[in-house]
């Protein structure tokens, strides 16, 4: 079973630029999530989505950052403009809806952003 | 508000013996809690879970402990092998599928 891919791996950017990370989940997931890991501290979730409709985007600073779920597979996350702060590893996962592991997120390799 | 916390950001054992790592929590409504293992430049892996029905979780040499009254649980990696240095996450669930994480311990098994 192929795992959760995210790209880019690396992205640099100065502030106020905008950038996208593409994530796209283990087949037959209905449920993605992103999140934010700033060095040192433990993910923080951003956005949940079931199939293509958002379940939890309450800690998502909608100012600044986007995300969708077009056909619930594949997700964008969006961030326009950026700031030094969000600066930070984002991680995709994704879980099913049922199943022995339904409690179970699996994690991509994540993207880590730095904003100069 | 972390509502979950892992006190200890790092922990150094010798290989072969037990490493112990912590995790409090604050939420009463949390009912199932995981621990996830993370390389670096890799994201979370799953490594163990627990039920709050349970107060005691094994697979191999990882065991997953639960005191719901003091809102605690640990993992036993017995023996520690250099392998098993990585950082260690505790995360925590009410439902929902949505969890919180802690802020990590970073383990170094010595050879």
């Amino acid at each position: 079973e192929a795992g959760v891919a995210q790209s880019p791996r690396y992205k640099i950017i100065e502030k106020r630029q905008s950038v996208a990370f593409w994530c796209n989940p283990i087949s037959g997931h209905a449920t993605l999530y992103w999140y934010q890991q700033i060095l040192g501290q433990g993910p923080k979730l951003l956005i949940q989505f079931q199939n293509n409709g958002v379940v939890d985007d309450s800690q998502l600073p909608k100012d600044r950052f986007s995300a969708e779920r077009l056909k619930g597979v594949d997700s964008t996350l969006k961030i326009q403009p950026a700031k030094l702060e969000d600066s930070a590893v984002y991680l995709c996962a994704s879980s099913s809806l049922g199943g022995p592991s339904y409690n179970e997120q699996f994690f991509g390799p994540g993207t880590r952003l730095t904003v100069l | 508000d972390q509502q979950v916390k892992q006190n200890s950001p790092s922990l150094s054992v010798q290989e072969g013996r037990i490493s112990i790592l912590n995790c409090d929590y604050t939420n009463s409504m949390f009912d199932y809690f995981l621990w996830y293992k993370k390389y670096p430049a890799e994201g979370p892996t799953f490594l163990i879970s627990i039920s709050s029905i349970k107060d005691k979780n094994e697979d191999g040499r990882f065991t997953v402990f639960l005191n719901k009254s003091a809102k605690h649980l640990s993992l036993h990696i017995v023996p520690s092998q250099p392998g098993d240095s990585a950082v260690y996450f505790c995360a925590a669930s009410g439902g929902g599928n949505q969890f919180y994480f802690g802020t990590g311990t970073s383990l170094t098994v010595i050879p």
